[in-house]
């Protein structure tokens, strides 16, 4: 069974300009939520999705949005993009949003200069 | 919000030896799991072990341990025999039962491993 698949893996961006990434969960999991980590920050959470629906959401800027296809794929947006957006982007799936374990993928590196 | 602290940024262990990862939480909740993840150099994050709240006995994954103190709100991570493989950073997580089955983390201790 294939894992959470994160695309890009890697992207340098421009401030101001907007980045989409991209989520595809485990085979049959239907909940997927994204994190931002940085250094010293740890992982925070941006918002998690279920059946199309964001079902919770951390406290992000509205810079910050995301969506969710009726394949369970999820997307993240981040427009007009600040230095401080650099970070390890997240995705993690689960079968429902009261699953108890969420699984990771390797993350989508992003740099913004 | 429910907060999870790791006091511990960086800890080291010999080889073959054990070494203890510190976590607490802060919660009104009586129901709820508990988690410790790996993050290798790869950044993958790996789940290594889990813990039901209202389970009394402490969770175990071969070489890994936990010393769940509910009523301490404390819940560490015992590594025995460490591995080279071993070294990588641990994070504790909280899932609330209140807030949606939200998951929060700490911020991490970084394990190192010294032949």
């Amino acid at each position: 069974k294939a894992g959470v698949t994160q695309t890009p893996r890697y992207l340098i961006k421009t401030r101001g300009q907007q980045v989409t990434l991209s989520c595809s969960p485990i085979s049959g999991h239907r909940s997927v939520s994204w994190y931002q980590q940085t250094p010293g920050q740890g992982l925070q959470f941006l918002f998690e999705y279920f059946s199309e629906t964001q079902r919770n959401k951390g406290n992000f800027p509205g810079r910050f949005s995301g969506r969710q296809f009726s394949n369970s794929r999820s997307e993240m947006n981040v427009s007009t993009l600040e230095l401080g957006d650099s970070a390890l982007y997240l995705c993690a799936s689960r079968q429902q949003v009261s699953g108890n374990t969420i699984y990771f993928g390797e993350g989508s590196w992003l740099t913004v200069v | 919000a429910q907060t999870v602290t790791q006091s511990q940024p960086e800890m080291s262990v010999q080889e073959a030896e054990t070494v203890t990862l510190s976590c607490t939480y802060d919660t009104s909740e009586s129901d709820y799991y508990l988690f410790w993840y790996k993050q290798p150099p790869s950044r993958q994050m790996i789940l290594v072990i889990r813990q039901e709240a209202y389970k009394q006995q402490n969770a175990t994954e071969n070489r890994f341990s936990v010393n769940f103190q509910k009523a301490a709100k404390s819940f560490s991570l015992k590594i025995s025999d460490s591995q080279l493989g071993d070294a990588a950073m641990y994070f504790c997580a909280y899932r609330s039962p209140n807030t949606g089955n939200q998951f929060y983390f700490g911020t991490g201790t970084s394990l190192t491993v010294i032949p």
